[in-house]
């Protein structure tokens, strides 16, 4: 157990919907990252948060949205829905934004959206 | 920008040694992360390679030359167990430090 909790583990919406992932980092973990993986594809890097601000972003649609709580806790939203949004979630945790060997990303167990 | 090469499948035998390459070319690099991930599972930190050189970690060892912008996993002693997805992942050197990772090798150990 990684110690990054996500929910729910699997979601099933319609197209055109909004649905919202939630993610608890590993405790004393400052930095989330939240990563998007369809069959067959490597995890492709959405966005991150360190202690609360936006750090950097990779290739977030323009419908996703997310955000970084005081509490550290994180949530994506996902906006007009579409069928090629269907992926496994992740997000993943560390002390530091940098993951260095000491500090390496630890993620949750995923959540798998299904839009149909 | 990332581009991250791993072979897509692979094939070994119980008790065999199999090793897993990977090569990367990215706008600054900042270190070499290998993750194991089951079907449906999530990734799990295996190693960390910053330096030139081998790290070895009980069966699993990884090498790394920044020079050819080359790494590999080494899996001795291959278990059944060890048939899952193997992510090799660069972090680059911007100011975000951000992880990206390959397509993985999907490593099947057969009996």
């Amino acid at each position: 157990d990684s110690g990054v909790t996500q929910t729910p583990k699997h979601l099933i919406t319609a197209t055109g919907q909004r649905v919202t992932l939630r993610c608890s980092p590993r405790s004393g973990d400052l930095s989330v990252y939240w990563y998007q993986q369809s069959l067959d594809q490597g995890l492709q890097f959405l966005i991150q948060y360190y202690n609360g601000e936006e750090r950097a972003k990779g290739n977030i649609l323009e419908r996703f949205s997310a955000q970084q709580f005081p509490d550290l806790h994180s949530e994506l939203n996902l906006s007009s829905l579409e069928l090629g949004d269907s992926a496994l979630y992740f997000c993943a945790s560390s002390v530091r934004p940098e993951g260095t060997y000491n500090s390496p990303l630890h993620f949750g167990n995923g959540t798998r959206l299904t839009v149909t | 920008g990332q581009n991250i090469d791993q072979p897509t499948e692979m094939t070994a035998t119980e008790g065999a040694i199999v090793q897993i390459n990977c090569t990367y070319q990215t706008s600054g690099f900042n270190g070499l992360f290998w993750y194991q991930q089951h079907a449906g599972e999530a990734p799990t930190f295996l190693s960390y390679n910053v330096l030139d050189g081998l790290e070895e970690k009980g069966r699993f060892s990884s090498f790394l030359s920044r020079s050819k912008g080359y790494s590999y996993l080494l899996l001795k002693e291959l278990q059944m167990k060890d048939s899952a997805s193997y992510l090799c992942a660069v972090r680059d050197a911007t100011g975000a430090n951000n992880l990206f990772f390959g397509t993985g090798t999907r490593l099947t150990v057969i009996p």
